[in-house]
């Protein structure tokens, strides 16, 4: 069955500082990934998908990034964080179009 | 793009009761509807889905009504139990899945 990891769990960072949070998804092929963030008591918003290797496409301009090096491995990055940064990520995958999402337990990154 | 609005942001009901959550959405395109389920500092979770060739879907307690021509659909809860207690996201998928803005569920014994 497939399984998807995401880490660190928790995350408590300096305004300024690099981020790097990675997520695997085991079990499956060519997958697609996303990346969400959820506010305290807010919705999802969709930061990141990716198709395939290399292919990443953005939802929100903002101060992050996305890559996806292999197969079923998504990191989201950022080179300074600010303070808005705060909040709760989400990994998904999903199979083809039309096929539900599955997320990752998540990060909660906490910015001072 | 896509727009789904999700009501009611509250719900509050007495164990035993039902709850209905509505979602309305704008791309007539969207041709699949998923529901989740998010307990406190947990993920969402997938509890129900529904295709656009369907109008209802039933899971013991759990049902989803799809109205597509007037872009509308619907979860229902039946006999509510406190562990029912949780915020729920409705979502569309046209090019990419859309999440309503969630409805937080109280349950209250």
């Amino acid at each position: 069955s497939q399984t998807i990891h995401q880490w660190p769990a928790t995350l408590v960072q300096p305004v300024g500082s690099p981020l790097s949070l990675e997520c695997t998804v085991e079990g499956t092929s060519n997958p697609n990934l996303y990346w969400y963030r959820q506010a305290a008591g807010r919705g999802l918003q969709l930061l990141f998908y990716s198709v395939g290797i290399g292919q990443i496409s953005s939802e929100v301009p903002q101060n992050l990034s996305a890559s996806r090096p292999q197969d079923r491995q998504f990191i989201l990055s950022s080179k300074k964080l600010l303070l808005s940064d705060s909040g709760f990520y989400l990994c998904a995958w999903s199979g083809q179009r039309n096929q539900p999402q599955h997320f990752g337990d998540g990060t909660r990154l906490s910015i001072l | 793009g896509e727009n789904v609005e999700q009501h009611p942001s509250t719900l509050s009901v007495q164990e035993g009761d039902s709850a209905v959550i509505k979602c309305t959405y704008s791309d007539s395109a969207s041709n699949y509807f998923p529901w989740y389920k998010q307990e406190l500092g947990k993920r969402p979770q997938l509890i129900i889905d529904i295709r656009s060739n369907v109008g209802e879907k039933k899971d013991q307690r759990i049902a989803v009504t799809l109205n597509k021509t007037a872009k509308h659909f619907s979860l229902h809860i039946t006999e509510t139990q406190p562990e029912d207690s949780a915020v729920y996201f409705c979502a569309t998928q046209g090019n990419m899945l859309t999440f309503g803005g969630g409805t937080r569920l109280m349950v209250k014994p």
